[in-house]
């Protein structure tokens, strides 16, 4: 079966400090894979995703992700944080043998201090 | 994106009770989902919404339990039946546009029910 793992439950920053969360996945066909954000108090959003060609992906507010396939990671990185990073960051999956079906990492809650 | 709302936006209901939730989208789209967020978890997918169909439920979830309905290419219901405590939870409708070229959801702002 398909699962995403977010080995960092909780990570703390300063502000300008660099990020990488990191995103493991178990699924060896082709795969479809995306990063949301969870701001505090509001609904989920994309950051970025990643479906084919260049394995680096560029996503909103500075955030990219790199797929290394030979991994199976998706690592978000941002090479200085804004204390308006703070937020819960999901990595996620679908198979493109199982389309549209989402499985989603157990999150990792971004703080920043200012 | 388009706009998703959900109502109701949060609800605190009583044992034995049901609650229904409903996702409304301000465009057509291909598939709608339902999505349970419990409490520090990450989410899960509850069904797929199919339009003019029965919803198809994922491992563990049952149309007893939670019945789906989706009467148009726009808006879908999900009902949380003879609730326990245990269903406290945030709900989440997502929705994948048919304009898009890559299978990509989008997310409501979530529908947050605590069972007393």
């Amino acid at each position: 079966a398909q699962s995403v793992s977010q080995h960092n439950h909780h990570v703390i920053l300063s502000e300008a400090a660099s990020l990488e969360l990191g995103c493991n996945y178990s699924y060896g066909g082709t795969v479809n894979l995306f990063w949301y954000v969870q701001y505090p108090g509001q609904h989920l959003q994309l950051l970025l995703k990643y479906f084919s060609g260049d394995p680096l992906v560029k996503g909103i507010k500075g955030f990219e992700a790199e797929f290394i396939k030979s991994k199976f990671s998706f690592n978000l990185r941002k090479p200085s944080v804004q204390w308006s990073d703070t937020a819960e960051y999901f990595c996620a999956v679908t198979a493109y043998s199982s389309a549209s079906k989402i499985i989603f990492g157990s999150g990792t809650r971004l703080s920043i201090r200012p | 994106s388009a706009v998703i709302s959900q109502k109701p936006s949060r609800d605190i209901c009583q044992r034995g009770t049901s609650l229904t939730i409903q996702c409304q989208v301000d465009s057509q789209v291909t598939m709608m989902f339902w999505y349970r967020q419990q409490p520090g978890q990450s989410l899960t997918l509850i069904a797929t919404a199919n339009q003019g169909s029965e919803a198809t439920y994922e491992s563990g979830f049952v149309i007893d339990k939670f019945p789906i309905s989706r009467p148009n290419l726009t808006f879908s219901t999900l009902t949380v039946s003879n609730m326990s405590p245990e269903d406290s939870s945030i709900y989440l409708c997502s929705v994948e546009y048919r304009r898009e070229p890559q299978e990509t959801q989008y997310f409501g702002p979530g529908t947050r029910l605590l069972v007393l």
